[in-house]
């Protein structure tokens, strides 16, 4: 099975200012890659699929980028609503899996 | 619009059976390239992706948990049963149903039940 590693498993950032998350592959997944952001106590919600395609109703501000190993989420001006936990999860392959998660956390 | 909740025991013993039940609405598992899935998150942990069932019946389970997994679908009732046997104290988790979208290779889940937690304890 494909492992997924995300980094960092914290990241502090202040309202307005940029984050970036990073999630490596064990091996190549080609560009199937969906990134979640999951708020305490709600499931997780779909951002990004296809690495790089945002979901159905995500603002302009998240952003993926990536094939292959090596992926990146991107949002451009953290808002308040965005401090959340992180997921990205293959589906290149049997079965699919999920990183351990990125918290973003208020600096 | 796509919903789905599940139902089932919050508490459950040590090696008895779970059975979850999903039921949904807005779409039907019998439009070809649809399924749904369940995926699971202990407390504090991350996501771990457990079964999936398609439109044409087709199942697959996580490889780690297969022997004791079984997934089924009543596409009349709009619903999908997962059964978990032989449970331990580590199957404690919410559980979550997800619907997975028609489009072939698109194993990724767009909608999202609120998800339930099954305490295994004694």
């Amino acid at each position: 099975e494909i492992v997924m590693t995300q980094s960092p498993a914290t990241l502090s950032v202040s309202p307005g200012e940029r984050a970036t998350l990073s999630c490596r592959a064990s091996q190549s997944v080609s560009s199937n890659l969906a990134w979640y952001q999951q708020n305490p106590g709600q499931a997780p919600r779909l951002l990004i699929y296809g690495a790089s395609t945002r979901a159905t109703g995500i603002p302009a501000r998240f952003s993926g980028s990536g094939s292959g190993t090596e992926f990146t989420l991107t949002i451009s001006s953290l808002q308040s609503e965005d401090f959340a936990v992180y997921y990205c999860q293959q589906y290149n392959n049997w079965p699919p899996t999920f990183g351990q998660g990125t918290k973003v956390e208020i600096k | 619009q796509i919903t789905l909740k599940e139902s089932g025991p919050t508490l459950v013993k040590p090696t008895q059976t779970l059975t979850l039940t999903c039921t949904f609405s807005g779409f039907s598992l019998s439009t070809s390239g649809v399924g749904v899935a369940w995926i699971r998150q202990p407390p504090g942990e991350a996501l771990e992706w457990l079964a999936l069932i398609y439109w044409d019946d087709d199942k697959r389970y996580s490889p780690s948990l297969k022997s004791r997994l079984t997934i089924t679908k009543d596409t009349s009732k709009n619903q999908v049963v997962l059964t978990m046997t032989n449970m331990d104290p580590v199957d404690t988790a919410t559980y979550y149903c997800a619907h997975k979208g028609a489009a072939a290779g698109t194993l990724y889940f767009g909608y999202w039940g609120q998800g339930t937690l099954v305490t295994v304890s004694s």
